[in-house]
């Protein structure tokens, strides 16, 4: 069975400039939560989307958004990046509903923005 | 807020000594995991306790939740190099259905 899959696995943006970081979670999950993990630092929730709709997000500025498809893949768009966005960004994903909370995570997207 | 701190954040044991990470929540959680992530890797699930009090064990590992489900701990015995990593523990807030994590502790062993 494949893992949570994230793309790309680097990316190197300028200030100012838009990202987009993908996810494709564990087949049959339909949640997926997205983390910043500034180096050496832990792990900021950023949203959380189950069955296409967005559940919670955490304390970021709306520049992070994203968007979870039909397929329950989801994409996290962040817009006039800062430098300190740089971080690493990781996908979980789970079976859904409240008491499935184990998660599975993705190799990140490294993001650098210069 | 809702937080929660995880204590120390970083250790440093020689191997063979025994280690043990404490999380603390300032709300009663629905459960409590235990994450690990190795240097340049993602978080991997460990474990999952449910019940007031519950303890289990995998192998040198112990994960005990307390009886009040506020807090946590793991306890490694005898550590080897191959649990160097950062362990976190998170938890889900029953009443607003948000899932959070700790802050982190960073094991180092030193052979």
């Amino acid at each position: 069975e494949a893992g949570v899959t994230q793309s790309p696995t680097h990316l190197i943006k300028t200030r100012g400039q838009q990202a987009t970081l993908r996810c494709s979670p564990i087949s049959g999950h339909t949640s997926v939560y997205w983390y910043q993990q500034a180096l050496g630092l832990g792990l900021q929730f950023l949203l959380w989307y189950d069955e296409g709709e967005e559940r919670n997000r955490g304390n970021f500025p709306p520049r992070f958004s994203g968007r979870q498809f039909p397929n329950y893949s989801s994409e996290l768009n962040v817009n006039a990046l800062e430098l300190e966005d740089s971080a690493l960004y990781l996908c979980a994903s789970t079976l859904g509903g409240p008491l499935a909370d184990t998660q599975y995570f993705g190799p990140g997207t490294r993001l650098t923005v210069l | 807020g809702q937080q929660v701190m995880q204590i120390p954040q970083y250790q440093h044991v020689q191997e063979g000594e025994d280690f043990t990470t404490y999380c603390n929540s300032s709300t009663t959680l629905s459960n409590i995991q235990w994450y690990k992530q190795r240097p340049g890797g993602h978080p991997v699930f460990l474990i999952q306790l449910v019940k007031s009090g519950e303890v289990k064990k995998q192998k040198r590992l112990t994960f005990q939740f307390g009886e009040a489900k506020k807090n946590s701990s793991l306890h490694i015995t005898a550590t080897q190099t191959t649990d160097v990593g950062t362990y976190f523990c998170a938890g889900r807030e029953p009443n607003f259905n948000k899932f959070y994590f700790g802050s982190g502790t960073k094991l180092n062993v030193k052979p």
